[in-house]
């Protein structure tokens, strides 16, 4: 079974950078794997952020920003808003089986 | 406005099924692929199942897979996912997601969501 991995929690002062992982069980994460961020508020449907890697949807603020980062894919927040508050999915694609799988999720806190 | 509407959702008895339908607008149905994910209450996003834009091709969870069937009427512009055998974990809030062409590169517009409760 395969298994995504995000940090479960971080913390970032406003005005700060954040960078969140994605890492997969199966080994490193490359651009193969095609992967995708969203953002979820309480109460709210997930918004999509990032695809393919780095690309932004063209709602997503510039201080978005995806990337490959040790064998992983990485969400980068840089001077972060206290709106940013959420929680934030990772979404890799999984070729050989046709099929995608979520990480776990990371809450971020603005404070 | 590019907009995905979810229903069909409520209470069901475990073993029963059910049938939920999105009602796409605002853009050329039949040329997108489609997602199912669900979400359990206070827990994660799941990924569930896709279908191609034509409908020739779909892909499921292993959990679902056998009792859960994903379908499309581009016709119609709507997306359908036929649920039986209903289990208990099935039980979350029910999204339809629009897939990014090419498919394999991810989700772009989400829909409401629609809530499915399998309980006695």
């Amino acid at each position: 079974q395969t298994v995504v991995t995000q940090e479960p929690s971080l913390t970032v002062s406003p005005g700060g950078t954040v960078t969140l992982t994605c890492a997969s069980s199966t080994g490193a994460v490359t651009s193969g794997y095609y992967p995708n961020w969203f953002q979820q508020k309480p109460g709210q449907a997930p918004r999509a952020l990032i695809y393919t890697t780095s690309n932004k949807h063209s709602w997503t603020p510039a201080r978005f920003s995806g990337s490959l980062l040790g064998g992983k894919a990485a969400l980068t927040l840089s001077g972060v808003q206290p709106e940013d508050e959420a929680d934030y999915y990772c979404l890799l694609y999984y070729g050989g089986g046709h099929l995608w799988v979520f990480g776990g999720g990371t809450k971020v806190t603005v404070l | 406005e590019v907009q995905l509407v979810e229903s069909g959702g409520g209470l069901v008895q475990p073993g029963g099924s059910l049938r939920l339908s999105c009602a796409a607008s605002g853009f050329t149905f039949r040329t997108y692929s489609m997602h199912w994910v669900r979400q359990a209450a206070g827990k994660g996003l799941v990924w569930v199942s896709h279908i191609n834009s034509d409908g020739s091709s779909t892909s499921y969870v292993d959990s679902v897979k056998g009792r859960f069937t994903i379908s499309r009427d581009n016709a119609k512009n709507t997306l359908y996912l036929q649920m039986n055998s209903l289990r208990v974990e099935d039980t979350a809030v029910y999204y339809c997601a629009r897939g990014v062409n090419p498919y394999y590169y991810g989700m772009d517009v989400w829909g409401q969501g629609t809530t499915v409760t399998v309980s006695s």
